[in-house]
């Protein structure tokens, strides 16, 4: 079946302006996280959704990120007047209920702050 | 919060060799996950392994969780190899190692 999603593939913007990442999950999983890889901070956790459950935040770097998911489904990540330290790939993660022997990636967003 | 190191950061292989990646944690761990990050950048699950040893096929995974650490052991290498591998500890919220970058050339 079709796996993780992510758009756009690239995204290059400039100091200062607001983006949206997208991630569309493998149908029926019930949790959803997104990470950030960067060269100076490797594989990082930003957020994590579980069903109707209030989302763990814990990992967000600043106030200027923030992720919604509608529906249990499709989530956005939202990176407000972006700086070039956000420079990195925003990487998409999804898995069904009750398993705790993996995480489903997604192919990543790469985004250049210039 | 835990710490997770890799070693060594950085491989070169012949094709045909064989080689052993370790994952390094500061503190005790209920999961543990071996992942490959092939060059276009995909994440792929290869092991999940909080103890014990398991095997496929040219990957063999073992950890010891009393003495947290975990060991990846790659026979035969071939150029399909090639890529990062990480190792990552939690269930939710995954704290992944430093990384080994390996290298296979034919």
């Amino acid at each position: 079946g079709a796996g993780v999603s992510q758009s756009p593939s690239n995204k290059v913007t400039e100091k200062g302006k607001d983006v949206e990442l997208r991630c569309d999950p493998i149908s029926g999983h019930t949790a959803l996280y997104w990470y950030r890889q960067s060269l100076g901070q490797g594989l990082e956790f930003l957020i994590y959704f579980q069903g109707n459950s209030a989302p763990d935040k814990s990992g967000l770097p600043s106030d200027r990120f923030s992720a919604e998911r509608t529906g249990g489904s499709v989530s956005t990540l939202t990176i407000q007047r972006t700086q070039q330290e956000d420079s990195a790939v925003y990487l998409c993660a999804s898995r069904p209920a009750g398993r705790v022997d993996t995480q489903y990636f997604g192919p990543g967003t790469r985004l250049t702050v210039l | 919060g835990i710490q997770v190191e890799q070693s060594p950061p950085d491989l070169i292989l012949q094709e045909g060799a064989n080689s052993t990646l370790r994952c390094n944690f500061s503190d005790s761990v209920n999961n543990l996950q071996w992942f490959h990050q092939n060059p276009w950048g995909q994440l792929i699950n290869l092991f999940y392994i909080p103890s014990g040893t398991k095997q496929n096929g040219r990957l063999s995974a073992t950890t010891v969780a009393t003495e947290r650490y975990s060991l990846l052991y790659i026979s035969s290498s071939q150029t399909t190899d090639s890529g990062v591998y990480f190792c990552a500890v939690g269930s939710d919220k995954l704290i992944f190692g430093t990384g080994t970058r390996l290298q296979v050339f034919p």
